[in-house]
């Protein structure tokens, strides 16, 4: 778990603007998730990336993207497009054994 | 695609009781079965985990059981402390690079 860091811990959005939250990881691990959470909907991906340069979306993703140009880092942009973004953000990484490590989250409040 | 239920959503037992919670998944190439813990703000922890070749699985109080026929599986808690309040998440997978889905959670909370 301490090898993957997030930040900010808390992040503040006005209306109609695009924020970016951090996501690193020194475990070299190929793959790397976002998740959202709510409360009571549980974890919810919104993209993952299993290898450098390649991505691909989860259950919600609109109104979000990601990167992924080296292997330790996997941003996620929120776009003025998602309508409804307060909510805490996971970043998770994991090998081809499939268990997952997560970071300690954002918490993402529009204004 | 896999869906996982999970129940109950809340549970509340005496210190010293067991808790079990259940989860039940769609996906019969499922194969990749972990049990997390989040305590409030916190981030999600991987307490055990269970692949499909064993049934049981047991670490110190806790136990998670598979039933790949009935497509379940279970965690156990036993000898419940009041640092066991938390929100446990159930997940299934069909292994490697592949996408966990998780189940809604369960709060329990462990009264002294």
């Amino acid at each position: 778990d301490g090898g993957i860091t997030q930040s900010p811990k808390y992040l503040f959005r006005k209306e109609g603007q695009n924020v970016t939250l951090s996501c690193e990881q020194n475990l070299n691990h190929d793959a790397m998730y976002w998740y959202r959470q709510d409360p009571g909907q549980g974890l919810r991906l919104i993209y993952y990336s299993q290898i450098v340069n390649d991505f691909q979306k989860g259950d919600i993703a609109e109104g979000y993207s990601v990167s992924r140009e080296k292997k330790e880092s996997f941003p996620l942009t929120v776009t003025s497009a998602q309508k409804n973004p307060t909510a805490f953000y996971l970043c998770a990484s994991s090998t081809d054994h499939n268990t997952q490590y997560f970071g300690p989250g954002t918490r993402l409040t529009v204004l | 695609g896999e869906n996982v239920e999970q129940h109950p959503s809340t549970l509340s037992v005496q210190e010293g009781d067991s808790a079990v919670i259940k989860c039940t998944y769609s996906d019969s190439a499922s194969n990749y079965f972990p049990w997390y813990k989040q305590e409030l703000g916190k981030r999600p922890q991987l307490i055990i985990d269970i692949r499909s070749n064993v049934g049981e699985k047991k670490d110190q109080r806790i136990a998670v059981t598979l039933n790949k026929t009935a497509k379940h599986f279970s965690l156990h808690i036993t000898e419940t402390q009041p640092e066991d309040s938390a929100v446990y998440f159930c997940a299934a997978s069909i292994g490697g690079y592949s996408t966990l889905t998780f189940g809604k959670g369960t709060m329990l909370l462990v009264s002294p």
